[in-house]
């Protein structure tokens, strides 16, 4: 089935370090999210990548979208602690898709201040 | 404006017993998603409903679980004879519309323990 392979699966860094996740599918995309979980929590939505190629930034955070529409990045800038948390991709498939969001494993980040 | 709700927010079942586990989208919102969460796992898609329809199903065990999202009140999701492996966080997640372009939101979660 359709999967979407996420790594690494933890990254403990000291603050002020730079943290990359990376996501990776099986098949082509229609778009991807990305969503962040602090523990105890749930998932709340950071940001959506649609177009081939495309890079969005958010204040330390930079999204990219890879140009075949199979793989996305994440990077954090100079990490606080108050970027703790699980970041997970979800991709979406192509067409007759019914919306519905196939998550990767997370990676859960750890900040050290 | 309020956002997704869920309750009951932590549940604790019996082996063999029922859960049902509640969902209220956001306001003007009429699809709903239900996830499960394992611990240290990502989620998993179950079911993809709007009011009346399910319309897709595919992430839905064959038997013991149903869900529902009637005309009027919140979707429901239904365990039957719940066993130790439905031990999970349940999360649901509503969107304005299904097309790709929506963002979910998501709720707090059902943290179902089965004892």
């Amino acid at each position: 089935g359709q999967q979407v392979m996420q790594i690494p699966q933890y990254q403990h860094v000291q603050e002020g370090e730079d943290f990359t996740t990376y996501c990776n599918s099986s098949t082509t995309l229609s778009n991807i999210q990305w969503y962040k979980q602090r523990p105890g929590g749930h998932p709340v939505f950071l940001i959506q990548l649609v177009k081939s190629g495309e890079v969005k930034k958010q204040k330390r955070l930079t999204f990219q979208f890879g140009e075949a529409k199979k793989n996305s990045s994440l990077h954090i800038t100079a990490t606080q602690t108050t970027d703790v948390g699980t970041y997970f991709c979800a991709g979406r498939l192509g067409s007759g898709n019914t919306g519905k969001l196939i998550f990767g494993q997370g990676t859960t980040l750890q900040v050290k201040p | 404006n309020a956002g997704v709700m869920q309750n009951p927010r932590h549940l604790v079942r019996r082996r063999g017993q029922e859960a049902r586990l509640r969902c209220s989208p956001m306001k003007g919102h009429s699809h709903v998603y239900w996830y499960r969460q394992l611990p240290e796992e990502g989620l998993k898609f179950m079911v993809y409903l709007q009011k009346e329809n399910i319309i897709d199903e595919s992430g839905m065990p064959k038997e013991r679980f149903s869900a529902e999202f009637p005309k009027e009140g919140p979707s429901i999701l239904r365990i039957q004879q719940v066993v130790r492996g439905d031990s999970a966080a349940y999360f649901c997640a509503s969107a304005r519309q299904g097309a790709v372009d929506y963002e979910q939101y998501f709720g707090p979660g059902t943290r179902l323990t089965v004892t």
